[in-house]
């Protein structure tokens, strides 16, 4: 059974950093390319950043480039995303993802974590 | 970027009844599309794929249709468990952009 298990979201004040990781079992984890999606409250999903099955190739929204950093840990199956710079608008709950193929390349989620909340409020 | 818009925002349906969920993309996506439920509290969930591939696992009275600009998500026959949020999503090119959400209301 696929399982993507995020953590590391919290309250943090607006200029500070944080760093969310998410777990996964079930599937070959270096086989597939993985996003981060967002959810501000009450609102809709935003794409966020995402990583090819190697690591190689990143890609971020224009909205957090320059702040957020994906990355991955192909011995670990586990995916990151380190946030810096933190803004009241990035208060959301952050959704870990997976992409049906290992290229990184627009395409559709098959695997959603339950997600970790994230506020940026002084 | 792409910009998709989805109508209605909030459809007020019954058990039983068939409906249907349009969602417009600014330019053509080809069949670049999927839609996704997401229920009170609940991470999404991939239903269709490629404009009107089920995503496996997904009951049949869930169908997908429409190419280029215009799509559309059908329920033949709502069951409760439907009553949730659509949104629409474009993998055409980057970024992935979502549809606004459709709530599917008793």
């Amino acid at each position: 059974e696929v399982q993507l298990l995020e953590s590391g979201g919290g309250v943090v004040q607006p200029g500070g950093s944080l760093r969310l990781s998410c777990v996964t079992s079930g599937f070959t984890f270096n086989n597939y390319a993985m996003s981060w999606v967002r959810q501000a409250p009450g609102k809709g999903l935003e794409w966020v950043s995402a990583i090819g099955g190697s690591g190689g190739s990143t890609f971020y929204a224009d909205s957090v480039k320059g702040r957020f950093t994906i990355s991955r840990d192909n011995y670990k199956n586990t995916l990151y995303l380190q946030m810096n710079s933190l803004r009241a608008e990035d208060t959301a709950i952050y959704y870990c993802v997976r992409a049906p193929t290992i290229v990184v390349r627009p395409d559709y989620f098959d695997y959603w974590g339950q997600g970790t909340p994230l506020t940026v409020s002084s | 970027d792409i910009q998709m818009t989805q109508s209605p925002s909030t459809l007020p349906a019954s058990v039983g009844d068939r409906v249907t969920i349009t969602c417009r993309a600014s330019q053509s996506i080809s069949n670049w599309l999927a839609w996704y439920q997401q229920k009170p509290g609940k991470a999404p969930k991939l239903l269709i794929y490629k404009a009107s591939s089920l995503e496996s696992g997904v009951p049949s009275r869930f169908s997908g249709s429409g190419s280029g600009t215009e799509f559309t998500l059908t329920i033949s026959s709502l069951q409760p468990d439907d009553f949730a949020t659509y949104y629409c999503q474009q993998y055409n090119s980057y970024w992935d952009t979502f549809g606004q959400g459709t709530k599917l209301e008793i």
